[in-house]
């Protein structure tokens, strides 16, 4: 069945550093992909998403870019802060059906 | 608009005991997910509705969990015995059947089963 697996955590980095969270998928088809996010006590946000190959989500000042050849769709953010500490979910879904989650990334900024 | 509503957002019980949670969807979207989250991992769906109708149930636990969607709208998930495993967080969440459209989640309940 269909999969999407994550880098392993935690990540902790400094502030204004660069960001990369890895993720990579297995599907039949074409999904959608996506990233979540989960600030400590609140529920999942939707932070971007691509719907289709060579699509980039972004917002926020975060990216990603729906690469089809290598199955992956990795989240890029220039510079961090500390507000963007959270725990990051990388998701597909087909068509209509469920989201399939990777198993998350926790982050952690420090000042 | 309002979100994904849930409640409780908290729940302590022995296990055996029985629990059951409620959500109430976003106003328009025919699709309903539970999701169990257990800490440390990524959500996993247990039933996907769409309108009152199960369009995907295969791994809920169905010798103690169940769920309904009543009319369409408003959602509940029992469990019935509990299990110390059964510990996690429970999320609801909604969408529009449309394709390529997110899901919209609730802040969940925190299950805790001593």
């Amino acid at each position: 069945g269909d999969s999407v697996t994550q880098m392993e955590g935690p990540v902790t980095l400094s502030e204004e550093a660069f960001l990369t969270i890895n993720c990579t998928y297995t599907a039949t088809g074409y999904p959608s992909l996506f990233w979540y996010v989960q600030y400590p006590g609140e529920g999942l946000q939707l932070l971007l998403k691509a719907t289709k190959a060579d699509d980039k989500g972004s917002n926020k000042g975060f990216e990603a870019t729906y690469r089809k050849e290598t199955t992956s769709f990795h989240l890029e953010k220039g510079s961090v802060q500390v507000s963007d500490s959270a725990v990051y979910f990388c998701a597909l879904r087909q068509r209509a059906q469920k989201l399939v989650f990777g198993q998350g990334t926790r982050l952690t900024i420090n000042p | 608009e309002a979100g994904v509503a849930q409640s409780p957002r908290y729940k302590i019980i022995e296990k055996r005991q029985s629990v059951a949670f409620w959500c109430n969807p976003i106003s328009g979207h025919a699709t309903l997910y539970w999701y169990q989250q257990i800490l440390g991992q990524g959500p996993k769906l247990l039933i996907q509705f769409q309108n009152n109708g199960v369009v995907d149930d295969s791994q809920l636990p169905k010798d103690r969990f169940s769920a309904e969607r009543l009319k369409g709208v408003d959602s509940t998930l029992k469990i019935q015995p509990a299990k110390l495993e059964d510990s996690a967080v429970y999320l609801c969440a909604s969408s529009s059947p449309r394709m390529n459209t997110e899901a919209f989640f609730g802040q969940g309940t925190r299950l805790t089963v001593v």
